[in-house]
């Protein structure tokens, strides 16, 4: 079994901010954050990943708590083309779990 | 890089055949994966391998199943003999050192009538 924790499903509106939780409450010292995100009739692409700090890149943010237990990926512009399942996994598991169905409504 | 290329992209065969599919991971990376993905369970780590050995395979579901990474090149997925529930869409994986991002190949979708 995937070693995370996601909610089912979320819903945003175009151009708002999204915030994607994920528990990993077994987490290792060693483990990286990984989000990877899966659009219809493709194979999951990656996202972001951490390991302690919070990180940022061109497609969203990664906040960490500071006791490595939980994260949260933050997409600042929510679009259509965000809609997707979202993935969070531990980098030495790489076992996916449900996801989160992120829905984007115009 | 072309990315991880997976063959064939589509798969048709009958209960009992043998299929064989087929993934070539990206030059350089060390780490690949196989997944299955089906409506029902989701996504599935089946194998993985580093440097070419399998390191943990509790996620193939039974002998039917096997994955062979003869070079650093190529892996193969094996099932044989095929049945309706093998039916998902595969997916093959690689990465570099484990830490790093992986990056997934389209996948194989596989159909056992």
């Amino acid at each position: 079994d995937a070693k995370t924790t996601q909610p089912n499903s979320m819903e945003s509106n175009e151009e708002e901010p999204v915030h994607l939780p994920c528990n990993h409450s077994t987490i290792s010292g060693t483990d990286y954050i990984h989000w990877y995100r899966q659009l219809p009739s493709q194979g999951p692409e990656y996202v972001i990943h951490g390991l302690t700090s919070n990180v940022n890149n061109r497609m969203a943010s990664l906040a960490i708590a500071e006791d490595r237990k939980s994260s949260t990926l933050i997409l600042h512009r929510a679009t259509l083309r965000d809609a997707a399942v979202y993935y969070c996994i531990l980098n030495n598991d790489m076992r996916f779990g449900a996801g989160t169905r992120l829905t984007v409504k115009p | 890089d072309a990315g991880v290329i997976q063959s064939p992209r589509h798969e048709v065969t009958e209960m009992g055949q043998e299929v064989t599919l087929r993934c070539k991971p990206i030059s350089g990376h060390d780490y690949l994966f196989w997944y299955r993905q089906t409506m029902m369970r989701g996504l599935e780590l089946l194998i993985y391998f580093n440097n070419n050995v399998p390191i943990d395979d509790s996620g193939m579901p039974e002998d039917r199943f096997s994955a062979k990474m003869p070079n650093a090149s190529f892996s193969t997925l094996k099932i044989q003999p095929s049945e309706p529930r093998d039916s998902a869409v595969y997916f093959c994986a690689s990465s570099f050192m484990g830490m790093t991002e992986a990056f997934f190949g389209q996948g194989t979708r596989l159909t056992v009538v």
